[in-house]
């Protein structure tokens, strides 16, 4: 079965700084989605970033950008330059490429922005 | 499209009464997930749906609970009799298949029993 783990349950950044969130996950498969959710107070789950496991070139959206190193099963999240809105809970999750699969969320990292 | 729409969005009921939650999917989607939320135990996943076929319910914690699709856009999750520690934040996620499993999330349901 597959698993995610996120070993930060807590993070802080300063504002203006930049921070990583860590996650790694278990399979046997080769072809899969990444991807991270914020979940702000709000409790609204908002994509933040997608990586297809069969691309080595490292997805960004802005501010945010991943660190995917396949063979580690390693799937780690950049904010960069750090904003009072990027705080939330950040989750991490996986489905395998076959159309119908589960998608599976690691425990989540709630993150706070300090000014 | 307005997205996936949950309801209610919160919901207080007595411990025994019986509890439905709803969702609409998104037109055109295909995949449905149940998903429950709770500070102890994070976000689990308690039932998925392809094509309205249920796939995956082994996350479903009893008997007391059940899911159900009975057309391709909406889905219910009932409780019954519903017990106190049910009480979580209740979301459910849809997704085509030709997005590469980007789910769409629901506001979800906060349900408290008393």
């Amino acid at each position: 079965a597959q698993t995610v783990t996120q070993s930060q349950p807590e993070m802080s950044v300063q504002e203006a700084e930049t921070v990583t969130l860590s996650c790694t996950y278990d399979t046997s498969e080769s072809d899969y989605y990444l991807f991270w959710y914020k979940q702000p107070p709000s409790r609204q789950m908002i994509l933040v970033i997608r990586q297809e496991a069969y691309k080595q070139q490292n997805a960004t959206e802005n501010r945010f950008s991943v660190n995917f190193q396949k063979a580690a099963k390693s799937f780690s999240l950049k904010i960069s330059d750090s904003q009072l809105g990027d705080a939330a809970m950040y989750f991490c999750a996986y489905i395998k490429e076959t159309s119908g699969s589960r998608l599976t969320f690691g425990e989540g990292t709630q993150l706070t922005v300090n000014p | 499209d307005a997205g996936v729409i949950q309801s209610p969005r919160h919901e207080v009921t007595e411990m025994g009464q019986e509890v439905t939650l709803r969702c609409k999917l998104i037109s055109g989607h295909n995949s449905l997930f149940w998903y429950r939320q709770t500070m102890m135990r994070g976000l689990e996943l308690l039932i998925y749906f392809n094509n309205n076929v249920p796939i995956d319910d082994s996350g479903m914690p009893e008997d007391r609970f059940s899911a159900k699709m009975p057309n391709a856009s909406f889905s219910t999750l009932k409780i019954q009799p519903s017990e106190p520690r049910d009480s979580a934040v209740y979301f459910c996620a849809s997704s085509p298949t030709t997005t590469g499993g980007i789910a769409f999330f629901g506001q979800g349901t906060r349900l408290t029993v008393v």
